[in-house]
């Protein structure tokens, strides 16, 4: 069954520290990774789809990375505006289903 | 280009009631799936619709169905509701089954 295991459940940073949040993932056919951003009470907010391990993509402050067994989310340089809860999923290709992790929740501090 | 939005908002019904919750795919899009969030929790799959059919569906019981119609717009029927099934409820639409889902703001369901 595909598993998708989010950490660290919740991080707090000081303005300008940068880190790294963590998926790790088991599925048998990986059709996509992807990552979204959720803040309180609202839908998640695409960010990145990552296809094959070696991916990498940016978004202002955002990087993701891809390998076989997870992916990471950088933060460079967080402001406060990126405090919110990121979340995981993989979708395998034998179904259509979209599985996610429990998330990260992430606060900057100024 | 107009999002996805879902009505309506807020919603509180008692234990043993029916439900029905709306979303409106964002222009173009032909794919909807909706998703229950339990606090804390990441969005589990309840099912898909691809033009006007089931399918895939998740680990949900029968009570939990779905429709899609010809506009693409889509329900989330829920019978004989139980304390459990409070939570926030997502849909999300894509074109042809893409990899990319974009979400609405949910309804947050409120069983009593």
């Amino acid at each position: 069954e595909d598993q998708v295991t989010q950490s660290p459940e919740a991080l707090r940073l000081q303005e300008g520290e940068s880190s790294s949040l963590n998926c790790s993932y088991t599925v048998s056919g990986l059709r996509g990774l992807f990552w979204y951003r959720q803040d309180p009470g609202k839908g998640p907010e695409f960010l990145f789809t990552l296809y094959s391990a070696g991916e990498e993509k940016e978004k202002e402050r955002l990087k993701a990375t891809l390998t076989k067994k997870e992916s990471f989310l950088h933060i460079t340089a967080p402001k406060p505006e990126d405090s919110a809860t990121y979340l995981c999923a993989v979708q395998d290709y034998n179904n259509n289903d979209m599985r996610f992790g429990a998330g990260t929740r992430l606060t900057v501090k100024p | 280009e107009t999002g996805v939005t879902q009505s309506p908002t807020h919603l509180i019904k008692t234990r043993g009631q029916q439900v029905t919750l709306r979303c409106s795919s964002q222009s173009g899009h032909n794919t909807v799936s909706w998703y229950q969030q339990a606090l804390g929790q990441g969005p589990q799959f309840i099912f898909q619709y691809y033009r006007e059919e089931e399918n895939g569906r998740g680990n949900f019981p029968p009570r939990f169905s779905g429709l899609q119609f010809p506009n693409y717009s889509s329900e989330l029927n829920v019978n004989a509701l139980e304390l459990d099934d409070s939570a926030l409820y997502l849909c999300a639409s894509s074109f042809d089954n893409s990899y990319e889902q974009y979400f609405g703001p949910g309804t947050r369901l409120t069983v009593t």
